[in-house]
């Protein structure tokens, strides 16, 4: 079964580095993925997908603070010199023949 | 740039269908490089993927909402649809209509895979 687990929470000061986790099952550890953004009330915003070897495509206008790795069934998103805009849900998504899915999301604290 | 909007009733009686229209501005619906879909999120609760469609009208669906959803377009209108019937309250949720990029396998040809366009989305209550 196809599963998606990320950390509930992660927090990191102003202007310092955080590494956000998604972990798919060890079954389907080849999966791309793609990471999102949501903001307080606001829709999800497309950041990249990220590919099983760590290439990743961003999305327009993302910024390069944002950059994707991968590590086995990992799949990373660091966030770089943190702005307080960045305080938000962070979600991570697959997707497989006639299968969306979507992690749990992680809520990054911006201290 | 493509922008994507939801519309639609805010409030549905349970029993009843949910209609919702999602327009597509900055772009053609019928581009070969993106399958429209519908997804949710109910409260405190994760992203579901609904279903999607393509151009042409080849649909995608969760199969646990697959009895109850239609998903269609209109090319003339750049529009694509939802309509899921029988709505409980376990349907309300924020709304949002995307699109995906798409993926290939090899037994089963193209499939929506990731989503790169996102609506602002649109809340929709279930309450009599």
């Amino acid at each position: 079964q196809l599963v998606l687990t990320q950390s509930p929470s992660a927090s990191a000061s102003l202007g310092a580095s955080v590494k956000l986790t998604c972990t798919l099952d060890s079954g389907h550890s080849s999966y791309a993925t793609a990471w999102l953004q949501q903001q307080p009330e606001k829709g999800p915003r497309y950041l990249m997908k990220l590919n099983s070897d760590g290439s990743h495509k961003k999305g327009d206008g993302i910024p390069d603070r944002f950059s994707g790795s991968s590590s086995g069934a990992e799949r990373y998103l660091t966030i770089s010199s943190l702005q307080s805009e960045d305080e938000a849900d962070y979600y991570c998504q697959t997707w497989g023949t006639g299968i969306q899915l979507f992690g749990g999301g992680t809520k990054l604290t911006v201290l | 740039q493509l922008q994507l909007q939801e519309s639609g009733p805010g409030l549905v009686k349970p029993s009843e269908t949910l209609p919702l229209t999602c327009s597509v501005s900055g772009g053609s619906i019928s581009s070969t490089n993106y399958y429209w879909g519908w997804l949710r999120q109910p409260p405190g609760k994760v992203l579901e993927w609904i279903g999607s469609v393509y151009y042409t009208g080849t649909t995608h669906y969760n199969p646990s909402l697959k009895s109850r959803v239609t998903i269609s377009v209109d090319t003339s209108k750049n529009q694509f649809s939802l309509k899921l019937n029988f709505v409980t309250a376990a349907d309300k949720a924020v709304y949002y209509c995307a699109g995906h990029g798409r993926d290939y396998d090899t037994l089963t040809g193209y499939y929506p895979a990731w989503v790169d366009v996102w609506g602002q989305g649109t809340t929709v209550t279930v309450s009599s």
